[in-house]
């Protein structure tokens, strides 16, 4: 069971928009910056967002982070076909003395 | 560019010792700390070890405490990780990450394509 909470599965047709949300506690993201990350199976996972809202050069400004508290919320707008993937979010928990990800979000381009 | 390559893994019987390399290039190796990921078949993303730039700190997971050792040797740019005592739980493809910086964990900015490590009899 992961210590970050993220929804199994989101969906939306080309074009549209969609948000996965990542919840966790004061002991990670209450006190931590959170990042995202893209993984296509069988390929190297890919930063997306650092430090909560940052997008690292050659991302595309579609992508977009934000968090409040506890929680964290990862956006996608003008979905692509090529966007199909999984998405995690993770962030340090001081309380383990580990990083912590998510439980992965499925994204599918209906 | 920024390039980290595994190598090491393969099948090994449950009990059994393994060590992955991770061959870095395209960056200072010395100055970043380093990180070890796995991704068991149809689970998510685990965090596994971390090493500070200069090897004095490093973290694990709970899953591997006591029974993985992270390291590194700056003279050859290389990451290493010993797994001892090895499960069937422990089957997963490793990747080795990049930390953005030298001291404390922060995000991984760039990734290995992953080696597979099978455990079993």
């Amino acid at each position: 069971q992961s210590v970050l909470t993220q929804p199994p599965s989101v969906s939306a047709a080309p074009g549209q928009k969609v948000t996965i949300s990542c919840s966790g506690t004061t002991s990670n993201m209450g006190n931590y910056y959170v990042s995202w990350y893209q993984h296509l199976p069988g390929t190297a996972p890919k930063l997306l967002i650092y430090d909560s809202n940052k997008r690292p050069s050659g991302i595309p400004d579609r992508f977009s982070g934000s968090k409040s508290g506890t929680s964290a919320t990862l956006g996608i707008t003008g979905l692509q076909t090529g966007d199909e993937a999984d998405y995690y979010c993770g962030s340090w928990d001081i309380s383990l003395s580990a990083y912590v990800f998510g439980s992965g979000t499925k994204v599918t381009v209906l | 560019q920024v390039q980290l390559v595994e190598s090491g893994g393969g099948v090994v019987q449950p009990g059994g010792s393994l060590r992955l390399s991770c061959a870095a290039s395209g960056f200072t190796f010395s100055s970043h700390g380093m990180h070890w990921v796995r991704q068991a078949p149809g689970k998510g993303l685990e965090w596994v070890a971390y090493i500070r730039y200069d090897g004095s700190d490093k973290y694990y997971a709970d899953s591997v405490k006591g029974r993985f050792t992270i390291s590194r040797d700056d003279s050859k740019n290389t990451l290493y990780l010993q797994m001892n005592s090895l499960r069937a739980e422990d089957t997963a493809v490793y990747y080795c990450a990049k930390d953005r910086f030298g001291v404390g964990v922060t995000y991984f900015d760039y990734w290995g394509q992953g080696g597979l490590v099978t455990v079993s009899s």
